[in-house]
């Protein structure tokens, strides 16, 4: 079955800092794997995804995950919060098991302290 | 601007009322999709569309219908609200099933 694990429901960071926001995947075939962010009071913006091309995938506004397939991860990072990285962000798989629907995890809120 | 369109934006309905929350897009996407999100629990498929014409039923689909009459339009319809159903509702639409989804709005729906 497929199911997505996000192992901090709170991060908070300071400006200029890096970003850390982890992913834990459960999938029985080759994953698609996405990162999107939700501002408040918004729909959900896709940041990046993994389609089983290069393991290292960068997104918008400087995020970049890497697909690591031995530890079932895609966890997503940024060299240097920016006051407007406060958000929530999901962590999403799909496979061709099942029939390509996508799975969310519960999110991560992201607070960035000045 | 290209996009998806919800209406309305919020809606504070009684039991039992029947209720249609709007979605349009016009990105002559093929697919589309109904979720709820809930507190804690991520979000939800309730309904999908691979096609217009099609329809089929997502993880959480009781209590909730829908049709896909043509490409742009993907109405959803509560029959009888019930106060579970107090949540926000998400259309998404995308090229195909399995690329990236587009998102819009959504609707808070608050059941009395």
């Amino acid at each position: 079955a497929q199911s997505v694990t996000q192992l901090d429901s709170h991060v908070s960071v300071s400006e200029g800092t890096p970003v850390l926001l982890r992913c834990n995947y459960s999938s029985s075939y080759s994953p698609s794997l996405f990162w999107y962010v939700q501002h408040p009071n918004k729909g959900l913006q896709l940041l990046l995804k993994y389609t089983s091309a290069a393991t290292l995938v960068k997104g918008i506004n400087g995020f970049e995950a890497e697909f690591k397939k031995s530890e079932t991860s895609f966890h997503l990072t940024k060299p240097s919060a920016h006051m407007s990285d406060a958000a929530e962000y999901f962590c999403v798989v799909s496979d061709q098991a099942s029939g390509n629907q996508f799975y969310f995890g519960t999110g991560t809120s992201l607070t960035v302290i000045p | 601007i290209a996009g998806i369109t919800q209406a309305p934006t919020s809606q504070i309905l009684a039991a039992g009322r029947r209720m249609t929350l709007r979605c349009t897009q016009d990105m002559r996407h093929n697919a589309m999709y109904w979720y709820r999100q809930d507190l804690g629990l991520g979000l939800r498929l309730i309904h999908y569309s691979n096609t217009a014409g099609t329809t089929g039923k997502g993880e959480v689909p009781d209590g909730y219908s829908v049709s896909r009459a043509n490409t742009d339009d993907f109405p959803l319809t509560l029959a009888s609200a019930v106060p579970s159903q107090t949540s926000v509702y998400f259309c998404a639409s995308s090229r195909d099933r399995g690329q990236p989804q587009h998102f819009g709005d959504g609707t808070r729906l608050s059941i009395l």
